[in-house]
């Protein structure tokens, strides 16, 4: 069994701080995927990230997939409290369609 | 594009009773996912469908749940009987040819 841990799992800064989030697993993914959800609504897609090492920026967020493709991080530089949600990541398999997601890490943005 | 469209929105219902959930995928879309989404198990995959065909349904709980996808744009998960430890908000993913899926706002169930 696939396991994704996400640290921390709760996090409350104050607008303009900077924050990272974690994703770790000891299984090899052939993609990593990062979802926001917001109360009441299913999970957005913002990235995918899918060779060892590769970085990707979406505005003020920065992705990061391991080397070993085992683990990402998520980078908020100046977070805006439109930030707030719960952050999701979700590893796939290889030669499957399945993705497993992580345990969530749940982010406050305080005004 | 709509997006994905699940109904009901919410379902309070009592212990025993039948559930139907339904789901429409975006149009287009060849893979249908059903998830179950609490605070203790977090987003949990319950069963995916290829092309209306179900291809994995190991994360189904038990023979009170079963999935259907009769066609392209439609799939019902029902749970029958249902049972308070059910409670949870349950959703529909369709999935494009680049493999992003795509979430509906899903059907936060209530058994009591």
């Amino acid at each position: 069994t696939q396991l994704l841990e996400q640290s921390p799992q709760f996090l409350s800064i104050q607008e303009g701080e900077n924050l990272t989030v974690y994703c770790n697993s000891s299984s090899v993914f052939s993609s990593l995927q990062w979802y926001r959800q917001e109360p009441g609504e299913g999970p957005v897609l913002l990235v995918t990230v899918v060779t060892g090492g590769e970085v990707k920026k979406l505005k003020r967020l920065t992705f990061q997939f391991g080397d070993a493709r085992k683990d990402s991080s998520l980078h908020i530089t100046a977070a805006q409290p439109g930030d707030t949600g719960l952050y999701l990541c979700a590893g796939a398999g290889f030669g499957n369609e399945k993705l497993t997601f992580g345990t969530g890490t749940r982010l406050t943005i305080i005004p | 594009d709509a997006g994905v469209i699940q109904s009901p929105r919410h379902e309070v219902t009592e212990m025993g009773q039948e559930v139907t959930l339904r789901c429409k995928p975006i149009s287009g879309h060849n893979s249908l996912f059903w998830y179950r989404q609490t605070m203790m198990r977090g987003l949990e995959l319950l069963i995916y469908f290829n092309n209306n065909v179900p291809i994995d349904d190991s994360g189904m709980p038990e023979d009170r749940f079963s999935a259907k996808m009769p066609n392209a744009s439609f799939s019902t998960l029902k749970i029958q009987p249902s049972e308070p430890r059910d409670s949870a908000v349950y959703f529909c993913a369709s999935r494009d040819s680049r493999h992003e899926q795509f979430f509906g706002p899903g059907t936060r169930l209530t058994v009591l």
